[in-house]
């Protein structure tokens, strides 16, 4: 199973931004690197995925190096409602399966 | 559009009895997969179903454990005879496809007395 690496946790002021890094240098050709996120008592929630390209969205912007063993999960301006733990995850396909495993996470800690 | 909606969110069961899950998945989605979540943990996959399809199974626990989704109604997480160590959140999402992103419910939290 292709796994991932992360920092067990970060911290950062609240309006910078943030990069929160994850390995991944078992990756496949044909996997995506997804993020999640889960906030406290809450189920996890999708925040961006992609290929090869980098990839922007409302929540966040996705750097992924040229290699794809390494991605970077961007938040432009923290606020304290993104403390969360959020999951750097690799979908693998076998066959028409397609089974998310997550590792356990950066824990972001936000600081007004 | 409503998300994918679970309950109970709390469940209480005292050592021995039975546990049913329920998770309806979004509108249109026919791909349920189970997670479950010890305190302080990472989310650990349990079963990925299609519509009266179990697809992949193998992170069930093999005994006391069960899972369903038939044609009408909710998928169902079955857990007989439970034990202390039972105590987690169980996290449902649904999928459009068996490809595509994983929209998760806001969990069933069991305690077992």
């Amino acid at each position: 199973d292709a796994k991932t690496t992360q920092p067990n946790s970060m911290e950062s002021n609240e309006e910078e931004p943030v990069h929160l890094p994850c390995n991944h240098s078992t990756i496949s050709g044909t996997d995506y690197i997804h993020w999640y996120r889960q906030l406290p008592s809450q189920g996890p929630e999708y925040v961006i995925h992609g290929l090869t390209s980098n990839v922007n969205n409302r929540m966040a912007s996705l750097a992924i190096a040229e290699d794809r063993k390494s991605s970077t999960l961007i938040l432009h301006r923290a606020t304290l409602r993104d403390a969360a733990v959020y999951y750097c995850i690799l979908s693998v396909f076998m066959n028409r399966d397609d089974k998310i495993i997550f590792g356990k996470g950066t824990r972001l800690h936000i600081l007004p | 559009n409503a998300g994918v909606m679970q309950n109970p969110r709390h469940l209480v069961r005292r050592r021995g009895q039975e546990a049913r899950l329920r998770c309806s998945p979004m509108k249109g989605h026919s791909h349920v997969y189970w997670y479950r979540q010890l305190p302080e943990e990472g989310l650990k996959f349990m079963v990925y179903l299609q519509k009266e399809n179990i697809i992949d199974e193998s992170g069930m626990p093999k005994e006391r454990f069960s899972a369903e989704f038939p044609k009408e109604g909710p998928s169902i997480l079955r857990i007989q005879q439970v034990v202390r160590g039972d105590s987690a959140a169980y996290f449902c999402a649904s999928s459009p496809g068996a490809s595509d992103t994983q929209y998760f419910g806001p969990g069933t939290r069991l305690t077992v007395l």
